[in-house]
């Protein structure tokens, strides 16, 4: 149990055009899911919190309008990235937080494989 | 907020050798501590946790200890094989609805046969 898949897994656009990342929890709910982006050899740096059914929270620097978040089901979170650009190409990973049912472990973090955008 | 230190940010060990990466935490009202394994390309695995009621923990080769006071937490790998090879993180977290990992800047562990 408690498995996040992520699609697409890679994803290539030209710059100046927008493209949506989905996470999905696809055998327990998610209230809350985090969106991370992580540049070769660095960390996962948070970009936000997603909470189902209101606004996400957008971690210091991070802008809202360019990375849109919609986390409108409790196991379907979407990150778009708006007018990419090439300073945009990063690997995406979100991750979904555990509630206690259905094998997930409350508050642990069940992390998807990750998404590669390229901006060319 | 909170901000988490790690050291070394490289470490090479023979295999059969130990392995140590040190952390630090900031935030004293942290009380969750799980460290991730990452391959290359590939998503966090969780490999073990500690939580802040608890001074130290083993599972097999892999041991994590807690110094709350401190605001240091460690992990150990013995008997160090080469797929151990990966980068290590570690992070702290107050395991709150809502409350986000804050990781550390990573470790990247070789394991030479």
């Amino acid at each position: 149990g408690a498995v996040v898949s992520q699609h697409p897994s890679w994803v290539i656009c030209k710059s100046g055009t927008s493209v949506k990342i989905e996470c999905r929890s696809l055998d327990f709910q998610a209230t809350t899911m985090f969106w991370y982006r992580q540049f070769p050899k660095q960390s996962l740096m948070l970009m936000a919190t997603s909470n189902e059914g209101s606004k996400a929270t957008y971690e210091q620097g991070v802008e809202k309008d360019k990375f849109l978040i919609n986390h409108a089901s409790l196991t379907l979170s979407t990150l778009t990235v708006t007018s990419a650009h090439p300073e945009d190409s990063s690997f995406y990973i979100c991750s979904a937080e555990g509630s206690g049912l259905a094998g997930a472990r409350p508050y642990e973090q069940y992390f998807g494989p990750g998404t590669r955008l390229t901006v060319t | 907020g909170e901000n988490v230190e790690q050291h070394p940010s490289t470490l090479s060990v023979q295999e059969g050798d130990s392995a140590v990466i040190k952390c630090t935490y900031s935030d004293s009202a942290s009380n969750y501590f799980p460290w991730y394994k990452q391959e290359l390309g590939k998503r966090p695995q969780l490999i073990i946790d500690i939580r802040s009621n608890v001074g130290e923990k083993k599972d097999q080769r892999i041991a994590v200890t807690l110094n709350k006071t401190a605001k240091h937490f460690s992990l150990h790998i013995t008997e160090t094989q080469p797929e151990d090879s990966a980068v290590y993180f570690c992070a702290a977290s107050m395991q709150t609805s809502y409350d986000k990992v804050i990781f550390g800047p990573g470790t990247s562990l070789s394991v030479i046969p």
